[in-house]
């Protein structure tokens, strides 16, 4: 069964920092992974999706990374901003299609 | 487009009570799905779908039912509601190829879903 993790939980950090959020994976069998942003009370964003095939994608301030084999991907934010605060999840796509997300990061930036 | 539509986006039943949850999308997109979120547990598969007529059961299927007749609806129905099922649950869509899996999930606003 497929396990996805984040860490950490929450992370609060100064406006204008470069910040790393981090996700893991227990089965590297993969067809994808993808980046979510969720506002409160809202739906999913999708931010970024990474091919298997792939080691990272760029868009605008965030580049995301891909290591399959040891079960990781990155999201680093560059000269984060008040409007980042929001939750982030990553979520992989394995066999038969199945989707399994992480319990994602509540990123806070303080102005 | 309006993407990916949930309704309703409020809900409070009676224990015992049955009800569906609509998601439509036009996109023509084939794959759907839908999660519930609880707080701490993260998203959670309940059900999906590769395509009309073709429905798969996730991780928490048990307590829901799904079809699939159309490429646009996924509705979900509770069969039973239970206070367990009090959750917000979310419907997705994307494209999807038996090489490259699912692509960009699109996701609907969420239905609020309370179980007396």
């Amino acid at each position: 069964k497929q396990e996805v993790t984040q860490i950490p939980a929450a992370l609060s950090v100064p406006e204008g920092e470069n910040l790393v959020l981090n996700c893991s994976f227990t089965d590297s069998a993969i067809y994808n992974l993808q980046w979510f942003r969720q506002d409160p009370g809202k739906g999913l964003t999708s931010l970024l999706l990474i091919q298997s095939s792939q080691r990272e994608q760029t868009s605008g301030r965030l580049n995301a990374s891909l290591d399959k084999s040891s079960g990781r991907s990155t999201l680093y934010i560059a000269a984060s901003q008040p409007g980042d605060s929001a939750t982030y999840l990553c979520a992989v796509t394995g066999g038969y299609q199945k989707v399994t997300f992480g319990t994602g990061t509540k990123l806070q930036v303080i102005p | 487009n309006a993407g990916v539509t949930q309704t309703p986006k409020f809900q409070v039943l009676k224990t015992g009570q049955s009800m569906t949850l609509q998601c439509a999308q036009d996109m023509n997109h084939e794959y759907m799905s839908w999660y519930r979120q609880d707080p701490g547990m993260g998203l959670r598969l309940i059900h999906y779908s590769v395509g009309a007529g073709i429905t798969d059961q996730g991780e928490v299927p048990n307590g829901y039912n799904v079809s699939r007749s159309t490429t646009e609806d996924f509705p979900l129905r509770l069969l039973s509601a239970a206070p367990s099922q009090t959750s917000v649950y979310f419907c997705a869509s994307s494209y999807s190829t038996s090489l490259v899996g699912t692509g960009e999930l699109f996701f609907g606003e969420g239905s609020r879903l309370t179980v007396l």
